[in-house]
């Protein structure tokens, strides 16, 4: 299984908004709705962000959403904090049992 | 509350092997399945295998089939992960996570080291 593509940097200024683009194929994204985001600070076990393409866990804030359109999802971070600064993978189920991770991005805010 | 506690760091040599444990508590261990996900440093994270808590049934990524053996202890409510035929490269930092939904991990382990060299 290949990587899920994800851009290596992104920023944004606190408060405005970042979009942040992960990309796979028909066999993991565009085949099925179990696109995950995870947080990861430096030094930190990844944290749970969405699930299920758009489905937040209990406790993260609603600036964080996520959605998908066919083999590309997307999360977005609206009114961003100093806190966001991390980074930010995606991953997706593979089918039978299997999860593929994308390469990370950096987010940095301004 | 949920609580995934792995082993210590590990130091090896090349060519020898590594078992890392993550000790599960505030659930019920045989509901959810566990995967492993390592991260080389400065790397992304990368998903080695999964087991099904309940039925002790595995699934391995190609990229570690042969090489890693995931097993659980229902009695001590804990999952293992064993890596043989060490390498450099296989020096990373080496995580357990509880399955939430297909494809996603709610909790995470603290994370185990291991540092493969001669």
């Amino acid at each position: 299984q290949s990587a899920l593509t994800q851009p290596p940097s992104a920023s944004g200024s606190a408060g405005q908004s970042v979009t942040i683009s992960c990309t796979g194929t028909s066999s993991d994204v565009g085949g099925y709705n179990y696109v995950s985001w995870y947080q990861q600070h430096p030094g930190k076990a990844p944290k749970l962000m969405i699930y299920e393409v758009n489905q937040r866990p209990s406790g993260v804030p609603d600036r964080f959403s996520g959605s998908k359109s066919g083999n590309t999802a997307s999360l977005t971070v609206s009114g961003l904090q100093a806190e966001d600064e991390a980074d930010y993978y995606c991953s997706s189920y593979a089918g039978f049992n299997t999860v593929v991770f994308g390469g990370g991005t950096k987010l940095t805010v301004l | 509350q949920v609580q995934l506690v792995q082993s210590g760091a590990e130091v090896k040599k090349p060519g020898a092997s590594v078992k890392i444990s993550c000790k599960a508590s505030g659930y019920t261990f045989a509901s959810h399945g566990f995967h492993w996900v390592r991260q080389a440093p400065g790397q992304r994270l990368e998903s080695m295998g999964w087991i099904n808590a309940g039925s002790g049934y595995t699934k391995y990524s190609q990229e570690f089939q042969g090489r890693v053996t995931i097993t659980r202890d229902t009695s001590a409510s804990t999952a293992y992960m064993e890596l043989s035929s060490l390498r450099s490269e296989d020096t990373a930092v080496y995580y357990c996570a509880r399955d939430l939904s297909w494809g996603s991990f709610d909790h995470w382990g603290q994370g185990t080291l291991v540092t493969v060299s001669s």
